[in-house]
């Protein structure tokens, strides 16, 4: 089974910085990761696939690069909506498997 | 309007069995491949088992093989999760959640999710 592991596990930072979230995995996904945004209480959304290709409605400050083993989710200026978790995934190699996830909190 | 509903949810024993439904609008349903993730109280995700657009293909994650079944019916454009010999740590909310395309692997849309609570 492909480990996600997520860095770091809470991110403190104010509306209008940039955050910056890693993904590695413990082997190559070559670029079958995607990122998910969770609020509290609520579904997951689909941000981000095959490592760097926006979802249907996701705003452009929301961007992911990588490839490999190593990713980055980008988000240029924080948004009050923005502070939530977030999750990273793979469709590389069966089970299909997440991070454990990370928190962005408002500072 | 593209919509999920999850059912089924509830309180159930250990070693009991339980069934989730879930109901798809606003898309063509046997376009998609359909999935079930789980998130237990205060955890992460969890895929839990996917199925292609024509039922062709089916999924499980370890933790569930042998005890789980997914299945759908395109004629109701319904997703079905039937759970057998459920244990504690099966204790969740489980959301149906659509694919990207016929077998993608990633999960365009949600549900608000069903909470299943194993306990005796």
């Amino acid at each position: 089974e492909i480990v996600l592991t997520q860095s770091p596990a809470t991110l403190s930072l104010s509306p209008g910085e940039r955050a910056t979230l890693s993904c590695r995995s413990s082997q190559s996904v070559s670029s079958f990761l995607a990122w998910y945004q969770q609020k509290p209480g609520q579904a997951p959304r689909l941000l981000i696939f095959d490592a760097s290709y926006r979802a249907t409605g996701i705003p452009a400050r929301f961007s992911g690069s990588g490839s490999g083993t190593d990713f980055t989710l980008t988000i240029s200026s924080l948004e009050p909506e923005d502070f939530a978790v977030y999750y990273c995934q793979q469709r590389s190699n069966w089970p299909w498997t997440f991070g454990q996830g990370t928190k962005v909190e408002i500072k | 309007e593209l919509q999920l509903v999850e059912s089924g949810g509830g309180l159930v024993q250990p070693g009991r069995s339980l069934r989730l439904s879930c109901a798809a609008s606003g898309f063509t349903f046997d376009d998609y491949g359909m999935h079930w993730v789980r998130q237990a109280p205060g955890k992460g995700l969890e895929w839990v088992s996917g199925i292609s657009w024509n039922s062709g293909s089916t999924a499980y994650a370890d933790s569930v093989k042998g005890r789980f079944t997914i299945s759908r019916d395109n004629t109701k454009n319904s997703l079905y999760l039937q759970m057998n010999s459920l244990r504690a740590e099966d204790m969740a909310v489980y959301y149906c959640a659509k694919d990207t395309g016929f077998w993608s692997g990633y999960f365009a849309f949600w549900g608000p999710g069903t909470l299943i609570t194993v306990s005796s």
